[in-house]
């Protein structure tokens, strides 16, 4: 399916170090977004990329984009306790009505 | 700007009730999308409307869901009778343009649940 899949499912990790999770997915897509989850709270947006791009940083972020692997990549750096929350990857495909389809996420803990 | 905005922001109901969902879009915005977030299925797309005109609603589970979009700057859904499964965070969304082009923004969600 089109589906992005998060690995890992959980990560927990000291304030200051850097977060990586990974979004795997299986159809050819248009772009990829990720998104942010604070508790209780709506999605944020973070970084929409599109399939001829490789790599886009923002501040802290940096997110990669391996189409013959068909996989991205979320890099936090510096880690904040601010950033504990749920972190989704989005695939939007290249044929139909190209909606999001959301993965499980992963579950970011920043210890302090 | 407000962002989008959604009510209730808690729903508590009993089986076989009405419930109905409400949302505004971000001004100017002219695409609207309804999700639903579970624990068991995560963050599903219900029905997502382009132009006021409903584009895609195969993620709308069954006849007891109903959406409407009578203009940009309201849209509700509908659950009628629920049930507890539809116990649930519905998130309302919009963006600039079709859904795969631009960044969407998500109100706050409302939690419902059916007893």
């Amino acid at each position: 399916s089109q589906q992005g899949e998060e690995d890992p499912q959980a990560l927990s990790i000291q304030e200051g170090e850097n977060a990586t999770m990974n979004c795997s997915y299986k159809t050819s897509i248009n772009n990829l977004q990720w998104y942010r989850q604070n508790s209780g709270r709506g999605l944020v947006h973070l970084n929409l990329i599109r399939s001829n791009e490789r790599e886009k940083h923002s501040g802290r972020l940096r997110v990669t984009l391996d189409t013959s692997k068909k996989s991205s990549s979320l890099l936090i750096t510096a880690s904040r306790a601010a950033d504990t929350a749920s972190y989704f990857c989005a695939t939007v495909g290249i044929q139909g009505a190209q909606k999001l389809v959301f993965g499980q996420g992963t579950r970011l803990t920043i210890n302090p | 700007d407000a962002g989008v905005i959604q009510s209730p922001r808690h729903e508590v109901t009993e089986m076989g009730q009405e419930v109905t969902l409400r949302c505004k879009p971000i001004s100017g915005h002219n695409s609207l999308f309804w999700y639903r977030q579970t624990m068991m299925r995560g963050l599903e797309l219900l029905i997502y409307f382009n132009n006021n005109v409903p584009i895609d609603d195969s993620g709308m589970p069954e006849d007891r869901f109903s959406a409407k979009m009578p203009n940009a700057s309201f849209s509700t859904l509908k659950i009628q009778p629920s049930e507890p499964r539809d116990s649930a965070v519905y998130f309302c969304a919009s963006s600039l343009g079709l859904a795969g082009a631009y960044e969407q923004f998500f109100g706050p969600g409302t939690r419902l649940t059916v007893l």
